[in-house]
């Protein structure tokens, strides 16, 4: 089964974009993706389906500033327009038969 | 709207037993997949268990296979997960979520609050 990584941490500015990275272990290149958001003491917010092609569909209510685009085994995550309420953890996932993997996640901190 | 509520979290001791609840409201829960989720202390999001809307496939992490117990029952809205065998390493904020029907995936796409177990003597 796949294996989702991420970058520990990131940071941006307010008013700033940031793109964030999952990679797809090799072999695994045509897998989806979901993005979640996860705040301290709050359950995870979804906020998009991402395509190989970098299609996505996002969740319910999930303001235009968050997209999502692919390049091979990467899936990205681009927020712009940083507000301080983005600060947050950010989870990719992927799923197959029997199974759901997430990413170890990237902790956002909007500066 | 839809809503997950869960609960039956605690503490208990190693070796013991706990069995978690969750509500749904707000969708035809019937219809959908559903699953745990978990978070340990610090650290980040680990599936637990998956089960069809009919309950007719079940799979589990192989962290928790042969302990956890994962059912559904459509008539009262609900999802459980009977835990036994409790270890300290399932010490964890444990979230239901809901598989998604908008996309052709599995992915999760509403969660709950989350119960906290906390597993120590």
């Amino acid at each position: 089964q796949p294996v989702l990584t991420q970058s520990p941490s990131a940071s941006a500015s307010l008013g700033a974009s940031v793109k964030l990275t999952c990679t797809l272990s090799s072999g695994h290149s045509s897998y989806a993706i979901a993005w979640h958001q996860k705040q301290p003491e709050k359950g995870p917010r979804y906020l998009m389906n991402l395509n190989s092609d970098g299609s996505h569909i996002k969740g319910d209510g999930i303001p235009d500033r968050f997209s999502g685009s692919s390049s091979g085994a990467e899936r990205y995550l681009t927020i712009s327009s940083l507000q301080s309420e983005d600060e947050a953890d950010y989870y990719c996932q992927t799923w197959g038969t029997g199974f759901h993997v997430f990413g170890g996640g990237t902790k956002l901190t909007v500066l | 709207e839809v809503k997950l509520v869960e609960s039956g979290g605690g503490l208990v001791k190693p070796g013991g037993s706990l069995r978690l609840s969750c509500a749904a409201s707000g969708f035809i829960f019937s219809s959908y997949n559903m699953n745990w989720v978990r978070q340990a202390p610090g650290k980040g999001l680990e599936w637990v268990s998956s089960i069809s809307s009919s309950s007719s496939y079940i799979y589990y992490a192989d962290s928790v296979k042969g302990r956890f117990t994962i059912s559904r029952d459509n008539a009262k809205n609900s999802l459980y997960l009977q835990m036994n065998s409790l270890r300290a390493e399932d010490t964890a904020v444990y979230f239901c979520a809901r598989v998604s029907s908008s996309t052709s995936g599995a992915d999760f796409d509403y969660w709950g609050q989350g119960t906290l177990v906390a597993v120590s003597s």
